[in-house]
C-alpha cells in the first residue's frame, strides 16, 4: 500500500552543525506533509509544514524542501542545538482517498553530540 | 487551554478484559485522531474522524472501536484487550485551517 517511510534511521550531528533529516513518500496524490518532533516519553510536535504545490517553506531555524518529481521531502535543522536531540518523523495528508487522514513515517533519531 | 487531553495515562490490562481510552481537545477542532506507537517505531493510525459524526478506518483498526462523542471528545474502545495491543496510544486533533495536528500526551497501556 501507500507508505512514508525514512532513509536514515539515526543521524548524529556536531553541536552547531547543520542537520538534514530526509523522507520519501510514495502516494503522489498526497497534497500536504507535515514534519514533526518527537522527544522521549512525550507526544510528537508539529514544527513546520508544506504543501504540494510549494517547494521550499523556512521556519525558525528550520527548513523544509519538498521535491515531487522524486517524492522526496526533506527537513534541515540550521546550528543544531542540544534540545534539537529527539525522534523525527514527516507525515503526509490527504492522497488517494485520504481526505483527513494524517499518515506518519518511521521516524529519525537526531542525536547532537556535544 | 488544555489543548488535548488523554486519560488515562496508565494502564494494565489482563487479556481479555476491556477499556475505553478518553481523549478530549477544546480547540475546536473538527478531525480527531488516534495512533499506536511501537517501541521504535513510528505512528500508525487506528482511527480517525474528520467531524463530528464521522469516523473512518486507518491502517490498524482490527481490535479497537472508536466513539466521537461530540465535536470535543473521541474515545477509543478495546473490547477484549490482546498483548499485541500493548503500546502507547497517543490521540490527536486538527482543524481544516491549521492542518497540522495537535497531539495528547500518550496513553501507556499493557495488556499481561
Amino acid at each position: 500500500g501507500e507508505s512514508v517511510g525514512l532513509h536514515l534511521p539515526t543521524l548524529s550531528v556536531q553541536e552547531g552543525d547543520n542537520s538534514i533529516i530526509n523522507c520519501a513518500y510514495s502516494n503522489s496524490a498526497s497534497d500536504y506533509f507535515i514534519w514533526y518532533k518527537q522527544e522521549s516519553g512525550k507526544g510528537p510536535q508539529f514544527i513546520i509544514d508544506i504543501r504540494s504545490n510549494m517547494d521550499k517553506r523556512q521556519g525558525q531555524r528550520v527548513t523544509v524542501l519538498l521535491n515531487k518529481t522524486v517524492k522526496h521531502l526533506s527537513l534541515q535543522i540550521a546550528a543544531t542545538q542540544p534540545g534539537d536531540s529527539a525522534v523525527y518523523f514527516c507525515a503526509e495528508l490527504g492522497g488517494t482517498g485520504g481526505g483527513n487522514k494524517l499518515t506518519f513515517g518511521t521516524g529519525t533519531q537526531l542525536k547532537v553530540e556535544l | 487551554n488544555a489543548g488535548v487531553t488523554q486519560t488515562p495515562k496508565f494502564q494494565v490490562l489482563k487479556t481479555g478484559q476491556s477499556m475505553t481510552l478518553q481523549c478530549a481537545q477544546d480547540m475546536n477542532h473538527n478531525s480527531m485522531y488516534w495512533y499506536r506507537q511501537d517501541p521504535g517505531m513510528g505512528l500508525r493510525l487506528i482511527y480517525y474522524s474528520a467531524s463530528e459524526g464521522t469516523t473512518d478506518k486507518g491502517e490498524v483498526p482490527n481490535g479497537y472501536n472508536v466513539s466521537r462523542l461530540n465535536k470535543r471528545e473521541f474515545s477509543l474502545r478495546l473490547e477484549s484487550a490482546a498483548p499485541s495491543q500493548t503500546s502507547v496510544y497517543f490521540c490527536a486533533s486538527s482543524s481544516g485551517l491549521q492542518l497540522g495536528a495537535f497531539f495528547g500526551q500518550g496513553t501507556r497501556l499493557t495488556v499481561v
